[in-house]
């Protein structure tokens, strides 16, 4: 079993603020890690599948960084707004087989 | 929306009774795995399918077995219900190997065993 950490377990923010949450891997046997929203009472949905060192991916005001050597991932979001209140979770992928975080609760107050 | 169902999406059973969760996608991809939710948990990997009888174990498959018999259809059975199986179940899906492509998931599961 691999441990995949994510950070902070939950994070509470007012609207406009810009925040960002750590992913933590094992640097070796990486194959790619993928980060997903996940709104309460729906199914993850997906934002970014990563899979090179040095990697940056964007869709709209949030954004990804990606260092493998070094075993984390960052995610950040500019000007946070309510409707980006869910859960994100970030799952590593090695040994042929997916390994998720338990994910940072983001709460963003209007 | 990426077509995967599940069915049922609500079961109450009780322990000792044999389960069976039914994902199923019209998409035509080749991968499919069976994930619970738990509290503090995340998602963990019960099993996962490669191909039509191919499958393989995730890190939470004591007490689960799985079948795919076509592309479409993958099956997890809970052999005989237990307690400590109450979760929510979530089938995803993908067309590639290599993780680079997005896992697309089902709607879920909610089972409770008494």
């Amino acid at each position: 079993i691999l441990n995949v950490e994510q950070s902070p377990q939950s994070l509470h923010v007012q609207e406009g603020d810009s925040t960002n949450f750590t992913c933590s891997f094992p640097s070796s046997n990486f194959y790619a890690l993928h980060w997903y929203r996940w709104e309460t009472a729906k199914s993850p949905e997906a934002l970014f599948v990563m899979t090179l060192n040095g990697d940056e991916k964007k869709k709209g005001r949030i954004s990804a960084t990606l260092n493998t050597k070094e075993g984390y991932s960052y995610l950040y979001i500019k000007g946070s707004q309510p409707e980006d209140s869910a859960t994100y979770l970030c799952a590593f992928l090695g040994f042929n087989k997916f390994y998720f975080g338990s994910g940072t609760k983001l709460n963003v107050k209007p | 929306d990426a077509g995967i169902t599940q069915s049922p999406r609500h079961k109450v059973t009780e322990t000792g009774t044999p389960v069976t969760l039914r994902c199923h996608q019209t998409e035509n991809h080749r991968y499919m795995y069976w994930y619970r939710q738990d509290p503090g948990h995340g998602l963990r990997l019960i099993h996962y399918s490669y191909g039509v009888k191919d499958t393989d174990k995730g890190e939470v498959s004591d007490g689960y077995s799985v079948s795919r018999s076509k592309t479409e259809d993958f099956l997890l059975t809970l052999e005989s219900a237990t307690s400590s199986q109450t979760s929510v179940y979530f089938c995803a899906i993908s067309s590639a190997s290599t993780g680079t492509d997005t896992q697309y998931f089902g709607p879920g599961t909610r089972l409770t065993v008494l």
